[in-house]
């Protein structure tokens, strides 16, 4: 079974409040994603990263930045939220052609 | 619980024979439905989504897939594979209404291309 973890699940904050979702995996996986999906339209990937310390932006510019010092790990963080940042943001691991997902962060900013 | 199942882990097909992928779903009313593929290495791309209306959609690549309520499924489809299909495809359903909008992936299906 595969384990990549998002957290938090959900989250309501505040304009201007620094935040950091989270995205783990277990499976030592090099390749990691974030995507932002906002209802019912599709997927759009703003972050990647090949391995530890590369990360490189994805087709949709986004505010976000990300980082990976582990390979288990690849958090995305917004300096200061802003109302147009409400979505929901989806990370994924890949290895060869399998891709794994997380379960999602739905984020409000309100 | 709402889900979504993709019942072929991995799938192979001789080149220009037909394909079709299964995908079910569990919940009270029409989710929004995709279908993405991810080629190795690569993010996801959508091939096709169904809204609502006519229940056979036309995506990219010469995919299409049919939305059958009464069996809640929106399973894929290609006449004539190509090689160039060898990938991951995968279901996914966001459900309507509420401050949600959940979207939820299958577990995915390996399609294998044989010359």
């Amino acid at each position: 079974e595969a384990d990549i973890y998002q957290t938090p699940r959900y989250l309501v904050i505040g304009t201007g409040k620094k935040i950091t979702l989270e995205c783990s995996q277990t499976m030592g996986h090099d390749k990691m994603y974030w995507y932002q999906q906002d209802p019912g339209m599709e997927l759009h990937l703003i972050h990647y990263s090949y391995g530890v310390n590369s990360t490189e932006k994805g087709d949709l510019s986004s505010e976000s930045t990300v980082s990976r010092i582990r390979t288990e790990h690849f958090p995305l963080t917004l300096e200061s939220a802003r109302p147009s940042h409400t979505s929901q943001y989806l990370c994924a691991s890949s290895e060869l052609a399998r891709a794994f997902f997380g379960q999602g962060t739905r984020l409000t900013v309100v | 619980a709402q889900s979504v199942t993709q019942p072929d882990i991995h799938i192979t097909v001789s080149e220009g024979a037909s394909l079709e992928l299964r995908c079910n779903y569990s919940y009270g009313a029409t989710p929004y439905l995709f279908w993405y593929v991810q080629s190795p290495g690569q993010g996801l791309q959508l091939l096709l989504k169904y809204f609502s209306g006519d229940t056979l959609v036309q995506g990219i690549k010469g995919f299409e897939a049919e939305f059958k309520r009464s069996q809640s499924s929106f399973n894929l489809r290609k006449p004539s594979v190509h090689w160039s299909d060898a990938a991951e495809y995968f279901c996914a359903v966001q459900w309507r209404g509420g401050s949600n909008y959940k979207l939820t992936f299958g577990k995915g299906t390996l399609l294998t291309v044989n010359p």
